[in-house]
This record gives structure tokens, sequence and C-alpha cells, in this order.
């Protein structure tokens, strides 16, 4: 069965520096892998995603994933942290043949000036 | 514009009584999905519809009803029998069945007293 664990509940990073945001999944098949973020009170949002191809994929506002297969990540980062980055960062593999997603707990991210 | 919407934005409503959230859809998706997210929790499925007339249990199906009689509509019903109804509740859509991208809705944030 698929699962997806996002290491780390809250990250806390100072303004200009790295982000990165974990994330280690399980699954019996190729899997697809997603980001999305989550601003306060409001819905998801497709940061990137991976499905086949290129193993570095780049997504929207300056971030970036590496699918590691022998590993088995998904690790989200972005080399220097703006304020607008605090949001709630959730992780989702591929589950089935139905289109369904497995999000993980999802990470905090908070940005220090 | 396309998108997502959900209505109203909060809902209050006294224990026991039933309560129908809107999930509206303008992208001419053909499946849809309702989470719900409680803090820590991440993202958990209720209920999805991969075509109209038709719709399957997702992980906590339990006290929670839909129906999908147009594809662009998808409503819940958050019924007596859900223990804990208080909750943020997420609607989302995408195209054809073999795909794995979703797009959200705003979210709906329902309170139970």
């Amino acid at each position: 069965a698929q699962s997806v664990t996002q290491l780390g509940s809250h990250v806390s990073v100072s303004e200009g520096a790295l982000v990165l945001l974990r994330c280690n999944y399980s699954s019996s098949v190729p899997p697809y892998l997603f980001w999305y973020v989550q601003y306060p009170n409001q819905g998801l949002q497709l940061l990137l995603k991976y499905t086949t191809g290129a193993t570095l994929v780049k997504g929207i506002n300056g971030f970036e994933a590496e699918f590691k297969k022998s590993e088995t990540s998904f690790h989200l980062t972005k080399p220097s942290a703006h304020m607008s980055d605090a949001a709630e960062y959730f992780c989702a593999v591929s589950r089935g043949s139905q289109g369904n997603l497995i999000f993980g707990k999802g990470t905090k991210l908070s940005v220090k000036p | 514009d396309g998108g997502i919407t959900q209505s109203p934005k909060y809902l209050f409503r006294k224990e026991g009584q039933n309560v129908t959230l809107s999930c509206e859809q303008n992208l001419n998706h053909d499946a849809m999905y309702w989470y719900r997210q409680d803090p820590g929790q991440g993202l958990r499925l209720i209920y999805y519809s991969q075509i109209v007339n038709d719709f399957q249990k997702g992980d906590i199906a339990e006290g929670y009803s839909v129906s999908r009689e147009k594809k662009e509509s998808f409503p819940l019903t958050v019924t007596s029998a859900q223990k804990n109804p208080t909750a943020f509740y997420l609607c989302a859509s995408k195209t054809q069945a073999s795909s794995y991208e979703q797009y959200f809705g705003p979210g709906t944030r329902l309170t139970v007293t």
C-alpha cells in the first residue's frame, strides 16, 4: 500500500536561508509525486509534480524537488526563503489506478526575518 | 474564470443537525473529491466520484453522504451520525481518470457546537 511520510511537522528558517522539506514515500508501483502549498484558511495549490522523465522537477515560486527512487524520497527545496513562503506544505503520492492521492500530514514552514 | 467554488466559507451548526456543503466546478473535470482536514492530520479522503451518478467511499466515509447528479456539482452532507464533524472541508477535481493532478477549492470551515 502506498503511504507518505513528511519528516518534521514544523520547520523554521531565516529569510534568505535554504528551505528543505522532507518527504518519503512507499509505493509498490512507480509513483506520481506531488507537492502542494496551503496558505491559512485556503485550498491547496500545486507547487510541482513528478510523473516520469527528469527526476529534478522545477515548480512555481522557485521551488524544486528531486525524485530519488533508491531513497524513496521526494524532498522539496528552495535556495533562498522569502517571507511569503510561510505556509503549510503537503507531499502526496498517487494511489491505485483511479487517480487518487495519499497526502502526508503536512509541514508548516515559518520564515523569520 | 475556471475554477472550483465552495460555499459558504464558514458554516456553523448545532449538534444533531445535518448540513450540506456545496462544491461546484466549471473546469469540465470528470472526477471530484471531498477531503477532511484536521490540524496535524493532513488530508483524508471522504468520498470521490469519477463520473456522474457514481461515487465511491474514501477512507473516512462514515457519517457523510454525497450525490453526483451533475458533472459540475458534488455536494457533501455531513449527517448527525458523524461523531466529530468540526473540521476544514476541501473539494477537489481533476480530468479523466488516468491523471492524478487534483485542483482544489478554497474550502469550507464547519463548526458544530
